[in-house]
Parts: C-alpha cells; sequence; structure tokens
C-alpha cells in the first residue's frame, strides 16, 4: 500500500521566517495530495491540497510544489506568524478510492 | 450547520469493557471516514461508509472494532473487550459527493483504557 514519509518532525522558526515541510509518497499511481493543520485538541484541518496534474498551488501565504518524478511534495509558509504554530500532516489518495494515507505530522513552533 | 460532530470528548474505560462512539456528519455528506490517531502519529484509517453502505475496512480494524451507519446519516464505532493498546483518539470525518476528498473533521473521542 501507500507509504507516506514526512520530514522534518519538528521545526522551530522565528515569526516572519519561512517554513518548509516535505513528504514523499512511494505509490505513483496517488493522485491527491492535501495538507491538513492540527492544534490542540481539535481535528485535522484543511488547509491546502495538490492534484497530480498540477506541479504548484498557492493560497495567500502558503504554497504546496508536487514532483512526481520524484514522487514528493512540499508545504511552504512565507511570513510565519505565531498563529501557524501547530502540527500540519501531509497525505496521499492511495488507488484505493476514498482513503487518505497520512504522513506522521510536523511540529511548527513560531516564536515571536 | 455546525460541522462534524463527534461524542464523547473524552472516555475513559477498563480493559475489557465495551464502548461506542458516536458521529454525526455534515449533513449533506454522503461519505463518512474513521481514522485512529495515536500520540505523534498521523491518522489511520480505519474503515469509509457512501451512505449506509460500509465501503472499506482496514486491517486495523480487528473484529473487536464494528461501525455502523444505519440510515446514512450518523455513525457508530463500537470497540469490544477494549485493550490498552486501543487507546487513541478516534476521529471521524466526512466528505461530500462532489468533492469525496475534500474531507471535513470532527474534533474527536479521546479513548484511555486503563
Amino acid at each position: 500500500g501507500e507509504n507516506v514519509e514526512q520530514h522534518p518532525s519538528t521545526l522551530s522558526v522565528q515569526e516572519g521566517d519561512s517554513a518548509v515541510i516535505k513528504c514523499t509518497y512511494s505509490d505513483s499511481a496517488s493522485n491527491y495530495f492535501p495538507w491538513y493543520k492540527q492544534e490542540l485538541g481539535k481535528g485535522p484541518q484543511l488547509i491546502i491540497d495538490i492534484r497530480s496534474n498540477v506541479g504548484e498551488k498557492k493560497d495567500q501565504r502558503i504554497a504546496v510544489t508536487l514532483n512526481k518524478t520524484a514522487k514528493h511534495f512540499s508545504l511552504h509558509i512565507t511570513e510565519t506568524q505565531p498563529e501557524d504554530s501547530a502540527v500540519y500532516f501531509c497525505a496521499a489518495k492511495t488507488p484505493s478510492w476514498g482513503k487518505l494515507q497520512f504522513g506522521a505530522g510536523t511540529q511548527v513552533v513560531v516564536t515571536p | 450547520d455546525t460541522g462534524v460532530s463527534q461524542d464523547p470528548r473524552h472516555k475513559i474505560t477498563k480493559r475489557g469493557q465495551n464502548v461506542t462512539f458516536r458521529c454525526d456528519p455534515i449533513s449533506e455528506h454522503n461519505r463518512l471516514y474513521w481514522y485512529r490517531q495515536t500520540l505523534g502519529q498521523g491518522p489511520e484509517f480505519l474503515t469509509y461508509f457512501q451512505n449506509e453502505a460500509q465501503l472499506e475496512k482496514s486491517r486495523l480494524l480487528s473484529d473487536r472494532f464494528s461501525a455502523e451507519r444505519p440510515k446514512g446519516s450518523f455513525s457508530t464505532l463500537e470497540i469490544q473487550r477494549t485493550e490498552q493498546g486501543d487507546s487513541a483518539m478516534y476521529l471521524c470525518a466526512s466528505s461530500p459527493g462532489d468533492r469525496p476528498m475534500s474531507y471535513t473533521f470532527g474534533s474527536g473521542t479521546r479513548l484511555t483504557v486503563v
């Protein structure tokens, strides 16, 4: 089945700097790659997603890039703010329709 | 619409007891998913419903676990003869038919087996 690896596991950045989280996936048939933000005591919230027919997508301060050849995708957060502090998960849609395979998560801490 | 609602938020149970969790999805969403999340890990898929039909079950879902969605609306997840290894956050998500991958998660039920 699909396997998603996520790095780093923790990331500490100064407010205003950029944060980058990288994920790799194993199944070349995967075609949908969402990113979720999870705050303490809450469920994951979808923040951005990308499909395999697109190489890059941007939404205000966040962007996602996809390299299908290398089977990796990345989340970029620019001008980080303290409210960006959370755990971020990448995921990939497996060929088994309906199911997402998640990475292990990245704890992002933005210090003022 | 209040999003995906899960009840209870927390459950502490003794090993060997049965527990049942409830999920109320967003009303117009016909797809419903259960995931399990342990500390420091991403959510792991357990099972998936389209309307009332259970279409897929993970190998993680042993015979002690059962899920239902009897009328295609709310769903229940029951764990029989709980074990300490069942301690986790149980997350429910739903998605609409026209955007099946656009999950909305609930806040989860945290289970502690003592």
